[in-house]
């Protein structure tokens, strides 16, 4: 099983900071997505396939990484990105998520 | 508009059985991988189960594995999670997904406690 390492479990940032969360692969995947996760929501894709922007994500988000690292960067935050966030492999079965970054905003 | 609508959650207790359904709409079904994802409460996202778009492949994780199963009836656009000898740990939200993660449900839970 590969396991996902996320770090930092939680973080705070002001508006219109940049935020990194980073995602560490116990063995090599060939692609990470991430979710958005708001309280009392379901999950909601962010980045597909390592830095593919899902339909209707604002540009502020982007995804990067190969191998057994990958990011998930805020170019500036906002209010509405308080949020938990994931990261997923779908590479290999079972198909292991991280166990989350929550971000607040200052 | 994609959308997809479980149901079926309840309380029951240890050991009993329940059976989930999530109905799919705005997307061909039959041309879709589909899984079954849960979160515990106050906890994190755990994949339990996948079944491809013509049911010829079914895959389970370890902590489901001959206890749960996955099904789907395609001419229903119905996907289902038959559950049973249910315990405790499996209580948590159950959110029905399209094939990596594209659209999920709004989640149906499912409490087991006596």
């Amino acid at each position: 099983e590969i396991v996902l390492t996320q770090s930092p479990t939680t973080t705070a940032a002001s508006p219109g900071e940049k935020v990194t969360i980073t995602c560490l692969a116990s063995s090599s995947v060939s692609n990470m997505y991430w979710y958005q996760q708001k309280s009392g929501a379901s999950p909601k894709l962010l980045i597909y396939s390592t830095s593919s922007l899902a339909s209707g994500v604002p540009d502020r988000f982007s995804g990067s990484g190969s191998g057994t690292s990958y990011s998930l960067t805020i170019n500036t935050m906002e209010a509405e990105d308080a949020a938990t966030y994931y990261c997923q492999q779908w590479s290999s079965n079972p198909f292991t998520f991280g166990s989350g970054t929550k971000l607040e905003i200052k | 508009e994609v959308q997809l609508v479980e149901s079926g959650g309840g309380l029951v207790q240890p050991g009993s059985s329940l059976k989930l359904s999530c109905v799919a709409s705005g997307f061909t079904f039959s041309s879709y991988n589909m899984h079954w994802i849960r979160q515990a409460p106050k906890k994190g996202l755990e994949w339990i189960a996948l079944i491809y778009y013509d049911s010829s492949n079914k895959y389970y994780a370890d902590s489901v594995k001959g206890r749960f199963t996955i099904s789907r009836d395609n001419s229903k656009n119905t996907l289902y999670l038959e559950m049973n000898s249910l315990r405790s740990e499996d209580t948590a939200m159950y959110y029905c997904a399209l094939t990596s993660g594209v659209y999920w449900g709004q989640g149906v839970m499912v409490t087991v406690s006596s």
